[in-house]
């Protein structure tokens, strides 16, 4: 059984610039929620996708956007880049219906 | 006030004590309740996953629940130098987004 996997690693990203980091959920599982983890903090709610759409979202502008793909892969898309965004960002996966969330490596964002 | 509340230590403990980890919480609604164990620049690993009261064990670690005083603990046993991570409390309402609502995480050392 595989994992929850993120790519990249690490990026670094200038002000203003766009980024695209992707996500693969765990083997079965058709539920993806991204979150945003601060230096010193505990991770804060993005969205959440469930069969390729939209089921939540958390207090973030419309600059952070995202998808699901029918293999239930998903994307997270963040728009004219700010300071503020250098964060790791965390994927994690479940079945849904009130199972376990498994969080994938993270990619950490910096912009400067 | 935080919706949930986790006191970020730092926690230092011999190896082989018993150590204790809190989080209290504001909204009665939530009834999924788990500990995560972060590694430094690695993603959340589930330790822990309760549902509503009560409590539940798994090796050396025990999680409680009381919903009465709005407060869960996790409990490590015989602590190993291995144990030394942040650890984070997470809660979720039952349907909806599933969204997690993380605390701050508490930092832990085991010295051997």
């Amino acid at each position: 059984e595989t994992g929850v996997t993120q790519s990249p690693t690490h990026l670094i990203k200038t002000r203003g610039q766009q980024v695209t980091l992707r996500c693969s959920s765990q083997s079965g599982h058709n539920t993806v929620s991204w979150y945003q983890q601060a230096l010193g903090q505990g991770p804060q709610f993005i969205f959440q996708y469930y069969r390729e759409e939209e089921n939540g979202r958390g207090n973030f502008p419309p600059r952070f956007s995202g998808l699901q793909f029918p293999n239930y892969s998903s994307e997270l898309n963040v728009n004219a880049l700010e300071l503020d965004d250098s964060a790791l960002y965390l994927c994690a996966s479940s079945l849904g219906g009130g199972n376990e969330q498994y969080f994938g490596p993270g990619t950490r964002l910096t912009v400067t | 006030q935080k919706e949930v509340e986790q006191d970020p230590g730092p926690l230092s403990v011999p190896e082989g004590a018993i150590v204790s980890l809190n989080c209290t919480y504001s909204n009665s609604a939530f009834q999924y309740f788990m500990w995560y164990r972060q590694y430094s620049r690695k993603g959340p690993e589930l330790l822990m996953y309760t549902y509503s009261s009560g409590n539940k064990e798994d090796g050396r670690f025990t999680a409680q629940v009381d919903k009465s005083s709005k407060y869960i603990s996790l409990f490590i046993r015989d602590s190993q130098p291995s144990d030394s991570a942040t650890y984070l409390c997470a809660m979720r309402l039952q349907g909806g987004s599933e969204k997690l609502v993380f605390g701050k995480g508490t930092k832990l050392t085991v010295n051997p």
